[in-house]
């Protein structure tokens, strides 16, 4: 069946760059989404990317889609505190009864 | 995007009782989702609740546990019955959007201890 995987947690300092990767294996996936959870919160979507994409950015915020590997990474640029939150991929194809495959979720710490 | 409101945002019930959830949209939407996450896990799809029909249920989650009602196109319920400390979680709805560009919306979700 369908997997997404993720590392479980990423440290790293104020103003530097994180960067959260994600591998996938249903090579169907058409749209691959980057969620961000702050603690007590709800999900919000940060971005996604098609999948005839390599490479998408908004912001600080730079997505990068090897579709061959099946990886995806999400890029933050000069990271702040408030971006402290646990971040989540999730891959989605219309074949798959329009439901979303979840990663298990990075947990980003920012230290000052 | 749709917003929703989704109650209660947390509560501590006792073993052996029923909570019903509510989502509300603010917006017709054609697919509700309802997701469990347990403590520092991922989400778990239970059930997608459509207008008109019967909730569809992923493995591992029965109607008899997590009854949904979906009477209309902006309003959901998922009942978490006989409840018992296991089922201590959060508990989040989620809508579909017409374009998938749009990704998926999600209430602020439910807090629930029992204990």
């Amino acid at each position: 069946g369908e997997d997404v995987e993720q590392s479980l947690f990423l440290s790293v300092r104020e103003g530097d760059s994180s960067v959260i990767n994600c591998t996938y294996t249903d090579s169907s996936s058409t749209y691959l989404y980057w969620y961000k959870q702050e603690p007590g919160a709800g999900l919000q979507l940060l971005t996604y990317i098609f999948s005839n994409m390599d490479m998408k950015q908004d912001q600080r915020l730079t997505v990068l889609l090897n579709k061959k590997d099946k990886h995806l990474s999400l890029r933050i640029a000069d990271t702040q505190t408030g971006d402290s939150a646990i971040y989540f991929c999730a891959e989605w194809n219309a074949g798959n009864n329009r439901k979303l495959i979840w990663g298990l979720g990075t947990s980003l710490a920012v230290n000052p | 995007s749709a917003v929703i409101s989704q109650k209660p945002s947390r509560d501590i019930c006792q073993r052996g009782t029923s909570l019903t959830i509510q989502c509300q949209v603010d917006s017709q939407v054609t697919m509700m989702f309802w997701y469990r996450q347990q403590p520092g896990q991922s989400l778990t799809l239970i059930a997608t609740a459509n207008q008109g029909s019967e909730a569809t249920y992923e493995s591992g989650f029965v109607i008899d546990k997590f009854p949904i009602s979906r009477p209309n196109l902006t309003f959901s319920t998922l009942t978490v019955s006989n409840m018992s400390p296991e089922d201590s979680s959060i508990y989040l709805c989620s809508v579909d959007r017409d374009r998938p560009t749009d990704g998926y919306t999600f209430g602020s979700g439910t807090r629930l201890t029992v204990v």
